[in-house]
Formats: structure tokens, sequence, C-alpha cells
């Protein structure tokens, strides 16, 4: 059981805009930034965006990040089917005392 | 370039121990804290712990506390990670990965290793 909690799945067709949630608490969504990464089939994660909503060199601008409250969201705009991943958020809990992860999303591009 | 190198897959029996290698290159080894976070087939990801390297000092996930311990040779620009009394459900990918702190001082593991299988098994 993730402390963050993930739609399991998500999907859409190329070039349509789909979402990702990501739900917490005031423990760690609620008052610290969220991260974003992409794992592809048998890699390492990648970081997508930290911060909430800043992208590291290289990603396209077709991926954004939001938050608001306890939740998170990561949005891919012009989808490609290069984007089918596992997409996770994370973040910084101050109860656990680490960091925590959502469950992930597979997503599916039709 | 940023990079991290890890060792290569282990397979062990319950109750014995592991130790995974992380090698850094492309950045000042001591300047970034370096974390350890395991996924499981088909699941999640899990924090394991992380390591100073400039001081050693370490903090560990409460689930690992007492099996786990980080270390680091800065010579070689290499942290470990050792995890003991090895169990089924410890058949994970671990991670090593890099802590950055953004100019709010916010933190985000921002390179990661390739990952490394280990299978515990009898």
């Amino acid at each position: 059981q993730s402390v963050l909690t993930q739609p399991p799945s998500a999907s859409g067709t190329p070039g349509q805009r789909v979402t990702i949630s990501c739900s917490g608490s005031s423990s760690n969504i609620g008052s610290k930034t969220v991260n974003w990464y992409q794992q592809l089939p048998g890699t390492a994660p990648k970081l997508l965006i930290y911060s909430n909503n800043q992208r590291p060199s290289g990603v396209p601008d077709r991926f954004s990040g939001s938050k608001s409250g306890t939740s998170a969201s990561l949005a891919i705009s012009g989808l490609q089917s290069e984007d089918e991943a596992h997409y996770f958020c994370a973040t910084w809990d101050d109860s656990l005392n680490g960091w925590v992860f959502g469950g992930g999303t597979k997503l599916t591009v039709l | 370039q940023v990079q991290l190198a890890q060792s290569g897959a282990e397979v062990k029996k319950p109750g014995a121990s592991m130790k995974v290698s992380c090698k850094a290159s492309g950045y000042t080894f001591t300047g970034y804290y370096m974390n350890w976070v395991r996924q499981a087939p088909g699941q999640g990801l899990e924090w394991m712990g992380w390591i100073n390297p400039n001081s050693g000092d370490t903090k560990y996930a409460q689930k690992f506390q007492g099996r786990v311990t980080m270390t680091r040779d800065t010579s070689i620009s290499t942290a470990y990670m050792e995890l003991n009394r090895l169990r089924s459900d410890d058949t994970a990918v671990y991670y090593c990965a890099r802590l950055q702190v953004d100019r709010s001082g916010w933190g985000y593991l921002d390179f990661w290793g390739q990952g490394t299988l280990v299978t515990v098994s009898s």
C-alpha cells in the first residue's frame, strides 16, 4: 500500500492530453513539493518534473506538473507512442521521515 | 555527464547478506547525498535511506533499521548499500539515486543508477 495514491492505469490516443493524479496528505504533498518520474520498461526511473512544475533540461514542454492542497497532477499533452510508460509521483513525508512514492500509473497509448 | 554505475545482478539465499555498489562520475561525489530505492517485481518504488558521502552520516527508513548499512569510499567515488538477513520479499531491483536540492531548498532525486537485480531464493 503506497503512501501516495495514483490510479493504476491511464490511456489516451496520439495527440490527446492525459492527466495523472497523485493524492497524499498534509504530512507530504500538503507541505512539500512533488516530483514525477517516468519509467520505461526495464529501465531506471527518469526525472520528469521536480518542485511541482519544473522540467529538467531535455524534458519536452508537453509534460507539465501542478499541485493543489494535498494533491498533484501530471499532464501530458500531444500524446505520443513513446510516452507509454509507468509514471510515479514522489515527495518527502514528515511523519514517516523519508521519501514516499505513489504506486505508479501505467500509461497506455492506444 | 552525471553517471551512476551499479554492480551486477546477484542471487542470494535466505538469511544471507547482499552488498550493492554505485560508482559516481561526472560530478563531485561528496557534494550530493546518495539515496537507495528499491522496486520489487511489478511493484512501486520504496525508499531505503541515504548517505552523506562527505561526512558518512546516514539516515535509514524505519522499515530497514537494523538490517541495512550504507557506506562510501570517497577515494573511488563509490557508495555501497548492504542488506542483511535477506528474505524472499527482498527480491527487487535496487537503485542508487542522487539527491539534488533546488534554490528554495526542496529536494528531488535527479539521477539514478541503472539498477541491480537481487534475487533471494533457496
